[in-house]
């Protein structure tokens, strides 16, 4: 059971936006700011956004990162059938004072 | 450019420990911390551990607290994680990442990754 929240899958077609939520609590998102990282299958996750809506360099714009409160959220525009992987958000809990996931989405592209 | 390249595949029976290593290089190692990252076949992502490269002060996951010890090696710019007692639940991909200079959820560089499967 991951501290975080997660839809365990998604879908969508070429083109399409696609969100995946990320729920958590005071202590972890209500508090401390949120990143989000992409696993493409048989691979090491890479980091997608940072900071909760911050893009490291090489990141396509397609990939956007919102939060409010206690939840979180990303949006993947103008899907593409690369984007299907699994996807990751995470963030510091002050009561366990370590770093949480989520579950994991796994996106598909129809 | 960053990489963090860790040794490779291990089997280790019930009972016995693994030593994982985690070679960094493209950036100055002792302003950054290592943090490690388990998965399980099939499962999400687990933290293991934060260490400093800076001043060794680590910071364990509580689950693994007795059993995981992390330590670096600055004049080889590696880290490494030790996991003792190992259990068939242990069996997983080891993961590296980089972590600033303090404890975070932001890893922003990650190593390959390094499968440790625990069988009889």
């Amino acid at each position: 059971q991951s501290v975080l929240t997660q839809p365990p899958s998604a879908s969508g077609t070429p083109g399409q936006r696609v969100t995946i939520s990320c729920s958590g609590s005071s202590s972890n998102i209500g508090s401390n700011t949120v990143n989000w990282y992409q696993q493409l299958p048989g691979t090491a996750p890479k980091l997608l956004i940072y900071s909760n809506n911050q893009r490291p360099s090489g990141v396509p714009d397609r990939f956007s990162g919102s939060k409010s409160g206690t939840s979180a959220s990303l949006a993947i525009s103008g899907l593409q059938s690369e984007d299907e992987a699994d996807y990751y958000c995470a963030a510091w809990d002050d009561s366990l004072n370590a770093p949480v996931f989520g579950g994991g989405t796994k996106l598909t592209v129809l | 450019q960053v990489q963090l390249v860790q040794s490779g595949a291990e089997v280790k029976k019930p009972g016995a420990s693994v030593k994982v290593s985690c070679k960094a290089s493209g950036y100055t190692f002792t302003s950054y911390g290592i943090s490690w990252v388990r998965q399980a076949p099939g499962q999400g992502l687990e933290w293991m551990g934060w260490i400093s490269a800076y001043n060794g002060n680590t910071n364990y996951a509580q689950k693994l607290q007795g059993r995981v010890t992390m330590t670096t090696d600055t004049s080889t710019s590696t880290a490494y994680m030790e996991l003792r007692s190992l259990r068939s639940d242990d069996t997983a991909v080891y993961y590296c990442a980089r972590n600033g200079e303090y404890s975070s959820s932001l890893f922003d560089y990650w190593g390959q990754g390094t499968l440790v499967t625990v069988s009889s």
